[in-house]
């Protein structure tokens, strides 16, 4: 089983729907991550979390919000999803000992 | 506030036609520098990470280097399934976040 996955993996979706992604991680992690990727803008940090008490904003926070529902959970939500949120999402995690983070396989978010 | 430029955009190599890519970097202090892999529709893979100046890693046909301002992902002998993106990022002495150039897209034909 993969260390990190995500659901869904492909979500169509119209304009003001309200969208939750979920990421899971079996790594035992502290640190878990939202990133957004569109062609040519490469990775950017939407929400952290550093452990279940502690969310911190982005780059690009505005028009997202997070949930860390346990140490191995932590979910975005779009609340009223736009044609630009359209996007690769990605959750990482790390363990705060060393740097590197782990990525999921994404959820890839059309926005009608 | 810290900046991330890869080079080039995209490199079409042949088959065993050694190259490299760039990395260049402006950070407050440096606390780590950071190699990934993206295949097509998928995650990023961690490939290296790099502390200091003068360091080097290796992984198979891949080698990373890192100076005070940029660092090279060296590409020997490629193969075509070394084709993928690859990204450069970096993280400050004050904290773990990650700030990611926008990536080098590689081809290497047969």
């Amino acid at each position: 089983d993969a260390d990190v996955t995500q659901t869904p993996r492909n979500r169509i979706t119209k304009t003001g729907k309200r969208i939750m992604l979920e990421c899971s991680q079996t790594k035992g992690h502290d640190r878990m991550y939202w990133y957004r990727q569109d062609p040519g803008l490469g990775l950017q940090l939407i929400y952290y979390s550093f452990d279940v008490k502690d969310i911190n904003k982005g780059e690009i926070s505005d028009g997202y919000s997070v949930s860390r529902q346990a140490q191995a959970k932590f979910s975005l939500s779009l609340e009223s999803a736009i044609p630009n949120q359209t996007a690769l999402y990605f959750c990482a995690t790390s363990d705060g000992l060393v740097d590197e983070q782990f990525f999921g396989p994404g959820t890839r978010l059309t926005v009608l | 506030e810290d900046q991330v430029t890869q080079s080039p955009e995209a490199l079409r190599l042949q088959e065993g036609e050694s190259s490299s890519l760039n990395c260049s970097y402006t950070v407050s202090g440096l606390r780590g520098l950071f190699w990934y892999r993206q295949d097509p529709g998928k995650g990023p893979e961690f490939l290296f990470t790099l502390y200091s100046a003068g360091e080097e890693k290796e992984k198979e046909r891949l080698k990373a280097t890192l100076t005070k301002k940029e660092s090279f992902l060296h590409i020997t002998a490629p193969k075509p399934e070394d084709s993928a993106t690859y990204l450069c990022a970096v993280t400050e002495t004050s904290g773990s976040r990650l700030t990611f150039g926008e990536g080098t897209q590689l081809t290497v034909n047969p």
